[in-house]
């Protein structure tokens, strides 16, 4: 499979548990982006990797959100405490330049 | 705010008809407008992408044409078929200022398109 994976598909959990999400992009994209789309609404950016470096997060990105991707492969978005108000579908996409190719995404329902 | 509106929110079409999508942004410092197909279950992917130095651009059924003045583009679907139904969205990004590298985007809130048999 040459696409962006997403894993789990789908999460519930309850308020206040920690949940981690994981995204595997194509193979040799250095760029990765996580993006959270809400019911009725289009994706918001929320942060954006080059290789494994960081170099931007929205103010989306509250403290309870903390994004990794080591070695510059796949990444994790972890939420600390969820909020009901966390409930969304969170996407992952990479790119190697400007046309970005999402994931199926991960469905957060936080009860 | 709303960078990128978005319009209808909803559009129902008889197959072999025109589907129209309307956007407007306000940011001018955008340079770079793709569409997003988005069908239940699936992330979203790049239909068709325009450049403001270009007026109209098309791929198959689909068109989109810009109005740099306005700050208005479209997205036009040509003979509509039941397999288009799903939800699209405009977007835009500002290539200049990142740098070329950061191409977040900035997207509207989505169109959901209808094509009865």
């Amino acid at each position: 499979d040459t696409g962006v994976s997403q894993n789990p598909r789908h999460k519930i959990t309850k308020r206040g548990q920690n949940v981690t999400f994981r995204c595997d992009p194509i193979s040799e994209h250095n760029r990765l982006y996580w993006y959270r789309q809400t019911l009725g609404q289009g994706p918001e950016f929320l942060t954006y990797f080059q290789n494994e470096a960081q170099l931007e997060k929205s103010r989306l990105l509250s403290d309870r959100f903390s994004a990794e991707r080591p070695k510059g492969s796949f990444s994790t978005l972890e939420i600390q405490r969820t909020e009901q108000g966390d409930s969304a579908m969170y996407l992952c996409a990479s790119s190697l330049g400007r046309i970005q190719y999402f994931g199926a995404g991960t469905r957060l329902s936080v009860l | 705010q709303q960078q990128v509106k978005q319009s209808p929110q909803s559009l129902i079409v008889q197959k072999g008809g025109i589907s129209i999508i309307n956007c407007a942004y306000e940011n001018t410092a955008f340079d770079y407008f793709p569409w997003y197909q988005q069908f239940p279950g699936k992330g979203p992917a790049l239909l068709i992408a325009i450049r403001p130095d270009v007026s109209e651009k098309k791929e198959g059924r689909f068109t989109i044409s810009f109005n740099k003045s306005a700050k208005q583009f479209s997205l036009h679907i040509m003979d509509s078929q039941p397999g288009d139904s799903a939800t699209y969205f405009c977007a835009a990004t500002d290539e200049l200022n990142s740098g070329g590298s950061n191409y977040k985007l900035t997207f509207g809130k989505g169109t959901l398109l209808t094509v009865n048999p």
